[in-house]
Parts: C-alpha cells; sequence; structure tokens
C-alpha cells in the first residue's frame, strides 16, 4: 500500500492561476479530508468527505472546491489563487474507528 | 466547532516522563478523545484514542477520566525524536477533525 499520494510536492502559482492538488489513496478508505497549515499554526479543515459523492465544507472552504467521484481520489481544486492561499496542503484519509493516515502535503506559494 | 485546550509549550529532558494535559470540557457524549503527533515538514501522525479510563499501546498512555472533561497523554521516556507538535482532538460523530493549535514539546539531551 502506497498509503496516501499528494501531488505535486511543491507548486508556485501566480495570483489568479487555478489548479488542482491531488490526493489518492489505496486503502479503500470511506473518510477524507483536505487541511491547509500556515507556518506555525495549526492545521484547518477545508473540505472533507464520508464517502464517493458525498462532501461537505470544513472550517475554511472559501476558495476551494472539491469532489469525491471515487473511493481512491479527493482533488482539491483552487478557483482563482490568491496570496493568502500559500500554505501547505494536507490530505487525510480514514476507515472505520481508525486514526487518520496523511499525506506528506503540497507546499504552494502564490506570488 | 469547540476546539480543544492545551498548553503551547513543554520542555523535557532525556529518559524522562512527558505527560501533557488536554480540555475539553464541553466534550460531547460520543466524542472519542485522540492524539495526533506532528514533525516538522510532514503530516500529522496518529497516536492513541480513547473514549475513558486508560488506554494504552507501544507509544503512549492516555487517561481520561471518568468526566472525561479532561485527559493525558503520557510518553514514557522520552528522546530527542519525541521532539514535536502535540495535538489533542475531540473526534465527532461526523467524523470531521478539527485541530487546535497543539502542544509544542522540546525535549533536550
Amino acid at each position: 500500500n502506497a498509503g496516501v499520494t499528494q501531488t505535486p510536492k511543491f507548486q508556485v502559482l501566480k495570483t489568479g492561476q487555478s489548479m488542482t492538488l491531488q490526493c489518492a489513496q489505496d486503502m479503500n478508505h470511506e473518510y477524507m479530508s483536505w487541511y491547509r497549515q500556515d507556518p506555525g499554526m495549526g492545521l484547518r479543515l477545508i473540505h472533507y468527505s464520508v464517502g464517493a459523492g458525498i462532501t461537505d465544507q470544513g472550517e475554511v472552504p472559501n476558495g476551494y472546491n472539491v469532489s469525491r467521484s471515487t473511493t481512491e481520489d479527493f482533488p482539491l481544486r483552487l478557483l482563482s489563487a490568491a496570496p493568502s492561499q500559500t500554505s501547505v496542503y494536507f490530505c487525510a484519509s480514514r476507515t472505520g474507528s481508525d486514526g487518520y493516515t496523511f499525506g506528506s502535503g503540497t507546499r504552494l506559494t502564490v506570488v | 466547532l469547540a476546539k480543544t485546550t492545551q498548553p503551547i509549550s513543554m520542555d523535557s529532558y532525556e529518559g524522562q516522563e512527558v505527560n501533557i494535559t488536554c480540555s475539553h470540557n464541553n466534550i460531547a457524549t460520543n466524542d472519542y478523545i485522540t492524539w495526533y503527533q506532528q514533525f516538522p515538514s510532514q503530516g500529522p501522525r496518529f497516536i492513541i484514542q480513547g473514549y475513558k479510563t486508560k488506554v494504552t499501546n507501544e507509544v503512549a498512555s492516555l487517561f481520561i477520566p471518568a468526566d472525561r472533561k479532561s485527559s493525558t497523554l503520557s510518553l514514557p521516556r522520552v528522546s530527542l525524536s519525541d521532539t514535536a507538535v502535540y495535538y489533542c482532538l475531540r473526534t465527532l460523530p461526523t467524523d470531521k477533525l478539527i485541530f487546535g493549535t497543539g502542544t509544542r514539546l522540546q525535549v533536550f539531551p
């Protein structure tokens, strides 16, 4: 099992550009989430999903869209990048009552 | 969504036992308490989870008193590699994880 795979690991965007952060898990986990972590801060929940076709907003959803067409994939779309979205983005998944498994993160800089 | 309360930072020395206390006065009946560990430039890692009394695994112990308004993560005989940020979370019935600011543990030689 590869666990939770995030791509890309690093990305630089210009203000106004759009992009998709990819997240894939091969553990057949029902639950998946996206977080952002700003320097020196804790993680903040952007969006989450409890299964294919079901998504909901977290604490800081503005400027981000998600979809969950398959169990394995949970992409995060930045619609129009802003400098305030410069952050490290983590994807995570879990099943049942187990703890979440986190990916290694995507470091995004918006200039 | 209520977050938990824990100390911002703690210092310890190698070989000592470290206890990190977390306050969750408004915990709901169905909530579990879960702890995660995060090293710099890495995603958090699940450590331990419990509902009440005591839970122990190969890494840590978790103590939750009967009123469940607080919990204590115990790390026995810490080493330098235990230097990290530790997060205490209420695991909500809807399965969202809401993180607080965590406790920065610094272990000295």
